[in-house]
């Protein structure tokens, strides 16, 4: 069974960088491509971007400038760098497995979610 | 960016009941839509791919239907564990997007 964990600071300082790794068990990194997915308070989901097997990415345009995400094979995870944070940034941090059947992509895995507040 | 937009954002129906919520695409997204439920405190679930795919597991009472631009989420026969938050997601473009979500209540 496919697990994945969240795990990061949960409080960042207005203008730094938010770092969370997410922990993928029960299968290889190597064979998807992965997702960060976030949700301030009370609010919907938004897509932040994503990275293939191969460690290419696609970010979403709104946060383009400020987010960065990598793979550790060796060690089965996968990151998410968000920098020059503000209140804004706080939310549900969600990372999701990106399965693909022929040409239709969709979520089926999700980690747990973690909640980082941006203040001082 | 596709801009998907749920409607209504959210509704009351009785266990038994039958519920639609609709998500219409900005543009053309031929069957890329997806469908993913969230409890409250909770991960969100995929529900529906590739507009109408049930994923395994899923109960048979949820159907998702349509192409283009609009599209459709059915839940038959409300169960108590179905009150919960609905939101769609499209994968036509490279840059994917989620609908704002509508809350399903007990009536």
């Amino acid at each position: 069974q496919v697990q994945l964990q969240e795990s990061g600071p949960g409080l960042v300082k207005p203008s730094e960088t938010l770092s969370l790794t997410c922990t993928v068990s029960g299968g290889s990194i190597s064979d998807y491509s992965w997702s960060w997915i976030r949700q301030p308070p009370g609010k919907g989901l938004e897509w932040i971007g994503y990275i293939y097997y191969s460690g290419s990415t696609n970010y979403s345009p709104s946060l383009k400038s400020r987010v960065t995400m990598s793979l550790d094979t060796s060690k089965n995870q996968f990151s998410l760098k968000l920098k020059s944070v503000t209140a804004a940034d706080t939310a549900v941090y969600y990372c999701a497995r990106v399965t693909s059947v022929s040409s239709w992509y969709y979520f089926d895995y999700w980690g747990q979610g973690t909640l980082v507040t941006v203040s001082s | 960016d596709i801009q998907m937009t749920q409607s209504p954002s959210s509704l009351s129906a009785s266990v038994g009941g039958r519920v639609t919520i609709t998500c219409r695409a900005s543009q053309s997204i031929s069957s890329y839509l997806n469908w993913y439920q969230q409890k409250p405190g909770k991960a969100p679930k995929l529900l529906i791919y590739a507009a109408s795919s049930l994923q395994s597991g899923v109960p048979s009472r949820f159907s998702g239907s349509g192409s283009g631009t609009d599209f459709t989420l059915t839940i038959n026969s409300l169960q108590p564990e179905d009150f919960a938050t609905y939101s769609c997601q499209q994968s036509y473009s490279t840059l994917w997007t989620f609908g704002q979500g509508t809350k399903v209540e007990i009536k």
